[in-house]
């Protein structure tokens, strides 16, 4: 079975640059999260969508950031304008449901310069 | 004050050795207790999962959870070079924080031949 597939794995950019980012989940998982992990740090949630909806926000930048997820499946994380403290590793992951185990991708690297 | 804490090493260990990582974190709202490993440069991947208080055992792992201490660790038995990576505690509440895991600093391992 296929595991959760990122692209691109890295990205460098310039700052004031926009920049997407493309999640897909494993098949026939409804709950898909998008994560920020700083350097030395945990991940930290960005946003969870349920089927289409985005269900839990609170901790996206909503001034600079936006995601959708269409149909359901793949999702898209985008960043416009970026910053240097953007410079992080934005990892995918989905579970079978809000509550089960999830699965994570092996992420995109972004380096704002 | 961070709602989890965790020890971000390095713990650099002899090939054999018996590894003991371990979190504490604030939220009594917590109920499951997980624990992932990150190799470098790829995403996390579910370790051991643990619901509540008590001892969970597989192969060389070990996790035990102290609800009354808020203290969760993970034992590693006869550790081997290929254990060496990044271990990240994570947890979450029942109810509305539904699937957002929250997640330790990570603790680097290195276990030396």
């Amino acid at each position: 079975e296929a595991g959760v597939v990122q692209s691109p794995r890295y990205k460098i950019i310039e700052k004031k640059q926009p920049v997407a980012f493309w999640c897909n989940p494993i098949s026939g998982h409804n709950t898909l999260y998008w994560y920020r992990q700083n350097l030395g740090q945990g991940p930290e949630l960005l946003i969870r969508y349920e089927n289409e909806e985005a269900v839990d926000d609170s901790q996206l930048p909503k001034d600079r950031f936006s995601a959708e997820r269409l149909k359901g499946v793949d999702s898209t994380l985008k960043i416009q304008p970026a910053e240097l403290g953007d410079s992080a590793v934005y990892l995918c992951a989905s579970s079978p449901a809000s509550q089960e185990t999830q699965y994570f991708g092996p992420g995109t690297r972004l380096l704002v310069l | 004050q961070k709602e989890v804490e965790q020890d971000p090493g390095p713990l650099s260990v002899p090939e054999g050795a018996i590894v003991s990582l371990n979190c504490t974190y604030s939220n009594s709202a917590f109920q499951y207790f997980m624990w992932y490993r990150q190799y470098s440069r790829k995403g996390p991947e579910l370790l051991m999962y643990t619901y509540s208080s008590g001892n969970k055992e597989d192969g060389r792992f070990t996790a035990q959870v102290d609800k009354s201490s808020k203290y969760i660790s993970l034992f590693i038995r006869d550790s081997q070079p290929s254990d060496s990576a990044t271990y990240l505690c994570a947890m979450n509440s029942i109810g509305n924080q539904g699937g957002k895991l929250i997640f330790g600093q990570g603790t680097e391992l290195s276990v030396k031949p």
